[in-house]
């Protein structure tokens, strides 16, 4: 039972333009969202999160938006540049301290 | 600051062999993890722990022993290992409201190549 899904496993992007990544969840008790990024043969790096009571979190180029009633959420990167290219995480945390990923998404920024 | 450090970075081992995987960390960090990483499934939790001494189920942690005696130090042990635990393992760790209440930011490794033959 996948409760945190990112139902694109790629995207291409030419750069200058916007990257949209997007993220589907089950529970509605998440308290926070968290994106991280990912190279390869590196570990996932922290990118950007959001609390459950908010709706926007912005971050120089990364904003995060959380539309609670959809349960869904996307982080947006404008503009995309060829460094933005890895696979992006989606993750929720669950109260006790688990966090649950999403199966990510391989973002491409061509020049 | 190393972080957390993984070891060892790859391994090859038999059906049937055991094996331990080290995971260190030096933030004095509360919470520690063991992910998997495979091929359309994302990062899935194997075990976890908040805290010296204890450990908990994540979402797949059949096949797999873990032990949490030293606070820095977190083992992932596979004692009878098969070609479905081939994978690649990622241990993080984070201290409770890192990033924020409720937040909880996690600091991976590099990662641990496994392949079971």
């Amino acid at each position: 039972d996948q409760q945190v899904k990112q139902n694109s496993p790629s995207l291409s992007v030419q750069e200058g333009r916007i990257s949209i990544l997007n993220c589907d969840y089950t529970n509605s008790m998440f308290d926070y969202f968290l994106w991280y990024k990912k190279y390869p043969a590196e570990g996932p790096t922290f990118l950007i999160s959001i609390s459950s009571i908010k709706d926007k979190n912005e971050d120089g180029r990364f904003t995060v938006f959380l539309n609670k009633s959809a349960k869904h959420l996307s982080l947006h990167i404008v503009p995309s540049q060829p460094g933005d290219s890895a696979v992006y995480f989606c993750a929720a945390t669950v109260t006790g301290g688990k966090l649950i990923f999403g199966q990510g998404t391989e973002l491409s920024v061509k020049p | 600051n190393a972080g957390v450090t993984q070891t060892p970075k790859f391994r090859v081992l038999k059906t049937g062999q055991s094996m331990t995987l080290l995971c260190a960390q030096d933030m004095n960090h509360e919470y520690m993890y063991w992910y998997r990483q495979d091929p359309g499934m994302g990062l899935r939790l194997i075990h976890y722990s908040v805290g010296e001494g204890t450990t908990a189920k994540g979402e797949v942690p059949d096949g797999y022993n873990v032990s949490r005696l030293k606070k820095q130090n977190f083992l992932l042990g596979l004692e009878s290992a098969a070609p479905s635990q081939t994978s690649v393992y990622f241990c993080a760790s984070s201290y409770p409201g890192q990033g924020g209440p409720g937040a909880n930011v996690l600091t991976f490794g590099a990662g641990s190549r496994l392949t079971v033959l």
